[in-house]
């Protein structure tokens, strides 16, 4: 299996603009999540869903922030308008089970200027 | 709200040595806890799962410990290695509540290992 794939890997954009962040978790995986990591907060969950449907989006940090999932191979996190406080590294994640072992993908490495 | 403390944040040893990085929590009541490794830019591995029925797991050189009475766990790497060089970070997953299932994680240890 080619484990969780993000894309971009990086992205570089301006403030204001908006950015759409993709994830194909691993087949047969039915939870899937987005992570926030930067050096001030660590690690951070946003959001996760189990068979497509969000379960928990207490992490979201404001309106600007988005995500979803049309099917089980495909999610988004769309953040509208982007700022520079947003820049971080976004993980997705997707798991068998709940709770239970997460696979991490590699990683969007945002930057808003 | 769970708190998750690592220490210590950065360690250096020789190759070889074996050494043991700390992980505390604040609430006992945790589903279970995960060791992960992230390598300098990629996303998290995940090493060792410890069900919070478990006190200990092992895989090759690493073991890893639970204590929930004391809020302690630890990960034991046996004759480190240069290639062992990563960030190593504990969550866990919360066991009640509306966090339940969710990973609170660790600020995480930087080890190096030098040759």
């Amino acid at each position: 299996d080619a484990g969780v794939i993000q894309s971009p890997r990086h992205e570089v954009t301006e403030m204001g603009q908006e950015v759409t962040l993709r994830c194909k978790p691993i087949s047969g995986h039915d939870y899937l999540f987005w992570y926030r990591q930067t050096m001030m907060r660590g690690l951070e969950l946003l959001i996760y869903f189990n068979n497509n449907v969000p379960i928990d989006d207490s992490g979201m940090p404001e309106d600007r922030f988005s995500a979803k999932m049309p099917n089980a191979s495909f999610s988004t996190l769309k953040i509208q308008p982007s700022e520079p406080r947003d820049s971080a590294v976004y993980f997705c994640a997707s798991s068998p089970g709940y709770p239970d072992t997460q696979y991490f993908g590699p990683g969007t490495r945002l930057t808003v200027l | 709200k769970q708190e998750v403390t690592q220490i210590p944040a950065a360690l250096s040893v020789p190759e070889g040595e074996n050494l043991v990085l700390n992980c505390s929590f604040t609430d006992s009541a945790i589903y279970n806890l995960q060791w992960f490794r992230q390598d300098p830019g990629k996303g998290l591995t995940s090493l060792l799962l410890i069900q919070s029925s478990q006190r200990e797991q092992t895989s090759g050189r690493l073991n890893a410990s639970l204590d929930k009475s004391s809020g302690r766990s630890t990960l034991y790497i046996a004759a480190s290695q240069p290639g062992d060089s990563a960030t190593y970070l504990c969550a866990l997953a919360n066991a009640g509540g509306t966090s339940y299932g969710k990973l609170t994680f660790g600020q995480g240890t930087i080890l190096t290992v030098h040759p």
